[in-house]
């Protein structure tokens, strides 16, 4: 148990569906964050968010929405998805944007089929 | 631009010593972090190397040469929970991202 929840833990959804992915985290963290894991690559940084604000989108499709209604939750809404972003998507928490030792708390992650 | 080189896969025995190196191509960052991550799991913190030198944390060590562009994750007594993947990461000074290398999986058998 790391303290960071995500559900569902697999999800499978057409192109034309609107689905939204849940985060929580239980350790009073101020910074969370959302990572796409596809095979043989490495984690990619989606969004990033400090104390509710988002400080970063690093270029990511508008098909992706997050959402971050307080410090302890954050959601990643999906609409009008491609099968290319078929991949695991992680969210993580840290003590603050800029985490202490690098350390990130991660969720097990929620593995999404678009078909 | 940014990138961290690993080996893609790495085999060894129980009771093993394995190295896992980690090469980057950065113009500057501010420490070395390693992550392991089993399958289907979330990827958990090890360890985190600020300063040039070896840091231990029981049966894992991290090393970092900031001259070398280099470092690597040494793994002593292995046992087969250790089997996962092991991701290294720096933060970059000129973007402030946490980037992570590509990740390499560990196969250790009886």
């Amino acid at each position: 148990e790391t303290g960071v929840t995500q559900t569902p833990r697999h999800l499978v959804m057409g192109m034309t569906n609107k689905k939204s992915l849940k985060c929580e985290q239980h350790l009073g963290h101020n910074a969370m964050y959302w990572y796409k894991q596809s095979a043989k690559k490495p984690l990619e940084l989606m969004f990033v968010y400090s104390l509710e604000e988002r400080v970063e989108n690093n270029s990511v499709p508008s098909r992706f929405s997050p959402e971050c209604p307080n410090s302890s939750h954050l959601f990643l809404h999906l609409h009008t998805l491609q099968p290319e972003d078929s991949a695991l998507y992680l969210c993580a928490s840290s003590q603050d944007k800029r985490a202490t030792n690098e350390k990130l708390f991660f969720g097990s992650g929620t593995q999404l089929s678009v078909l | 631009g940014q990138s961290l080189e690993q080996p893609s896969e790495v085999t060894a025995v129980e009771g093993a010593i394995v190295q896992i190196n980690c090469t980057y191509q950065t113009s500057g960052f501010y420490g070395l972090s390693w992550y392991q991550q089993h399958d289907g799991g979330a990827p958990t913190f090890l360890s985190y190397n600020a300063l040039d030198g070896l840091e231990e944390t029981g049966r894992f060590s991290s090393f970092l040469s900031r001259s070398d562009s280099y470092g690597y994750l040494l793994l002593q007594e292995l046992q087969m929970k250790d089997s996962a993947s092991y991701f290294c990461a720096v933060r970059d000074y000129n973007t402030d991202k946490l980037i992570f290398g590509t990740g390499t999986r560990l196969q250790v058998f009886p």
